[in-house]
């Protein structure tokens, strides 16, 4: 099976564009479609980007999505930075059995 | 308004048996494939188990293969998991999540998740 791996945490100031790489350890990150979850302190998570680069209604299109084969790793970009945005985020593919696998989440510090 | 609101959690000790339920209402359960995630304390999402809408296929992590059953009662809009020989390593907050489309088993991850339910394993 492959991993997800994210950085721990990532840090920006309010207004600025954070961008936060998700990368597959095997496999090519084109070969499933990637999530992204935002979850706030105690709450549930809540879909931000689904199927690579597609926002739910709702979501401001601050946040977008995209994938990179070259170095095979997804990633989530906040543009205009707002201090409700400072959450944890977990990408989450699937696996060649159609299980999810997420993430190990990145806690975002908007400072 | 589509919820998912879980519930059966609390405190069991290591060998125990609990069951979670999930109540679904604003949508129509049967069409949709469900799943359970977990998150232990002050750690990432994992995924548990996934059903399909007439409960005929089923799919487990390993780690919990042979313990843990997940079923649903679409009559009653109702997902359940079923745990068995709980240890340690089980605690962690079960949220239920809604395949993003209905009719098929969709990698497009999750649309809805239930506010979770804590079950907690320790002597």
């Amino acid at each position: 099976n492959f991993m997800l791996t994210q950085p721990h945490s990532v840090s920006e100031s309010p207004g600025k564009t954070v961008t936060i790489p998700c990368t597959r350890s095997s496999g090519s990150i084109a070969s499933n479609y990637v999530q992204w979850y935002q979850q706030r302190p105690g709450s549930a998570p809540s879909t931000v980007i689904y199927e690579d680069n597609q926002r739910p209604s709702g979501v401001p299109d601050r946040f977008s999505g995209s994938i990179d084969r070259s170095s095979n790793s997804a990633s989530l970009t906040i543009s205009g930075l707002k201090t409700e945005d400072e959450a944890d985020y977990y990408c989450q593919s699937y696996d060649n059995s159609n299980h999810a696998v997420f993430g190990g989440g990145t806690q975002l510090t908007v400072l | 308004e589509v919820q998912l609101v879980e519930s059966g959690g609390g405190l069991v000790q290591p060998g125990g048996s609990l069951r979670l339920s999930c109540a679904a209402s604003g949508f129509t359960l049967s069409i949709y494939w469900m799943t359970w995630v977990r998150q232990a304390p002050g750690k990432g999402l994992e995924w548990v188990a996934n059903i399909k809408q007439d409960g005929s296929e089923k799919y487990y992590v390993d780690s919990v293969k042979g313990r843990f059953t997940i079923s649903r009662d679409n009559a009653k809009n109702s997902l359940h998991l079923q745990m068995n020989s709980l240890r340690a390593e089980d605690t962690a907050v079960y949220y239920c999540a809604r395949d993003f489309y209905p009719y098929y088993s969709s990698s497009s991850g999750y649309d809805y998740w239930g506010q979770g339910t804590l079950v907690s394993v320790s002597s």
